[in-house]
């Protein structure tokens, strides 16, 4: 069974930075594919990016200048650092493994929380 | 990419059904056959539903179907239950890797 954990969500100020961590287990990591999506409090799901087995990254295009994915296939672990943190970056982070190339059936943890605060 | 367009309601009551739509565009739901269903409840993370426009994953029940036609995606609830009531989110691959997400349906078992 395929297992996906999130973690390094919490409070941080506006400007400031955050590393989030989703790690994986079940699987051939190294193969995954593995997306990010948020909901900020009380919205909808929103894409933020994916890596791809190998390294290469598709991010959305809001976020494309501050945030950055990237992966560690020898702790089965892809990151998602954010930058420049805004108030409006607030909300749970979820990762997500694809089965599939162009999206579909999929794994996802149980999220975790940013709060963008001063 | 702008959003998925969905329904912020419906509702039903025990044993009907309710369906539920998805509006995109020839870029997204109408020029692929990639669109996904999610079910969320308070506190929880999305679980897929309806993949592939029209395929049910292990374990979830028949009574959940999914359809498209042009540019505009279905997601259809029979029997409803109280255990239905929850949001649900629709996406679609939207070319160039890309994913685009529905605003999201909130269902109420009446």
């Amino acid at each position: 069974e395929v297992q996906v954990v999130e973690s390094g969500g919490g409070l941080v100020k506006p400007g400031g930075s955050l590393r989030l961590s989703c790690t994986v287990s079940g699987l051939t990591f190294s193969d995954a594919w593995m997306t990010w999506v948020r909901q900020a409090p009380g919205k909808g799901l929103e894409w933020v990016g994916r890596i791809r087995n190998g390294g290469t990254t598709d991010y959305a295009a809001p976020v494309r200048d501050r945030f950055t994915i990237s992966r560690d296939d020898s702790k089965n672990t892809v990151y998602l650092e954010i930058n420049s943190l805004k108030t409006e970056d607030t909300g749970v982070y979820y990762c997500k493994w694809e089965t599939n190339v162009y999206y579909g059936l999929d794994v996802w943890g149980q999220g975790t929380t940013v709060t963008v605060s001063s | 990419q702008s959003a998925l367009t969905q329904p912020p309601s419906a509702s039903g009551s025990p044993g009907q059904s309710v369906t539920i739509s998805c509006t995109g565009t020839s870029s997204d739901v109408g020029g692929y056959n990639y669109v996904s269903w999610y079910q969320q409840h308070p506190g929880k993370a999305p679980k897929v539903m309806i993949y592939e426009v029209t395929k049910r994953p292990s374990g979830v029940p028949d009574r959940f179907s999914g359809s498209k036609s042009g540019n505009t995606a279905s997601l259809t609830v029979s029997g409803l239950q109280a255990d239905d009531e929850a949001d649900y989110y629709c996406s679609s691959y939207a070319g160039s890797n890309n994913l685009v997400f529905g605003g999201g349906t909130k269902l109420t078992v009446l």
